[in-house]
């Protein structure tokens, strides 16, 4: 079956701009992560969603970073007034929940590679 | 807090030749560990996971890795590598309870030598 899609692939903008990053998660998987990989670094933790709320959103970086899920499919991530330090790779990934609390494994996007000019 | 630690950012090996991409992780309550690999330009695809019961767990592509309570160790292991198996591999960990993100580990990029 389709695995995780995110949209677009790159993304190369101004600073200050404002841009939009989109996930599709894997079809009946209720949970869905954003992360951010930098250059050289390990992948960082921004927000979870679990149906359409947001339990964790420990992991955005400042107030210019947004996302919003629709029920249990698309989200989209949004970065306002962007800075050359949130060029990045945004990974997006989906999983299950299953009963008792029981999670399952995440499964990754290709990501969107942003670059902030 | 959890945190995952990859010593080794690069780990040049000879083709059929065994390797250890070595992983720790600290944290106060039981945990899901778990490997994954990048290949080059595409997306992060599960390797293998420990979640519970058998310390020694195996994963695709012939790799292999042990969960060591003490020595909070979940180093990844393959007897015979392949040109294929060069990529970026990370070590991740996730809370029992609770807890959804997985904290990851910096990479360790294995460089296979023909």
């Amino acid at each position: 079956g389709a695995g995780v899609s995110q949209s677009p692939s790159n993304k190369v903008t101004e600073k200050g701009k404002d841009v939009e990053l989109r996930c599709d998660p894997i079809s009946g998987h209720t949970a869905l992560y954003w992360y951010r990989q930098r250059l050289g670094q390990g992948l960082e933790f921004l927000i979870y969603f679990q149906g359409n709320s947001a339990p964790d959103k420990s992991g955005l970086p400042s107030d210019r970073f947004s996302a919003e899920r629709t029920g249990e499919s698309v989200s989209t991530l949004t970065i306002q007034r962007t800075q050359q330090e949130d060029s990045a790779v945004y990974l997006c990934a989906s999983s299950l929940l299953g009963r008792n609390r029981i999670r399952y494994e995440q499964y990754f996007g290709p990501g969107t590679r942003l670059t902030v000019t | 807090a959890q945190s995952v630690t990859q010593l080794d950012s690069q780990v040049p090996v000879f083709e059929e030749a065994p390797v250890e991409l070595r992983c720790n992780y600290s944290s106060s309550v039981s945990v899901y560990l778990f490997w994954y690999v990048q290949y080059p330009n595409q997306g992060l695809q599960l390797l293998l996971k420990y979640l519970s019961g058998s310390t020694l767990v195996k994963g695709i592509n012939g790799f292999e890795a042990e969960f060591n309570k003490s020595q909070t160790s979940f180093h990844l292991r393959k007897p015979s590598v392949h040109i294929s198996d060069t990529a970026e591999y990370f070590c991740a960990v996730t809370e029992n309870f609770g807890n959804e993100k997985l904290t990851f580990g910096t990479g360790t990029r294995l460089t296979i030598i023909p």
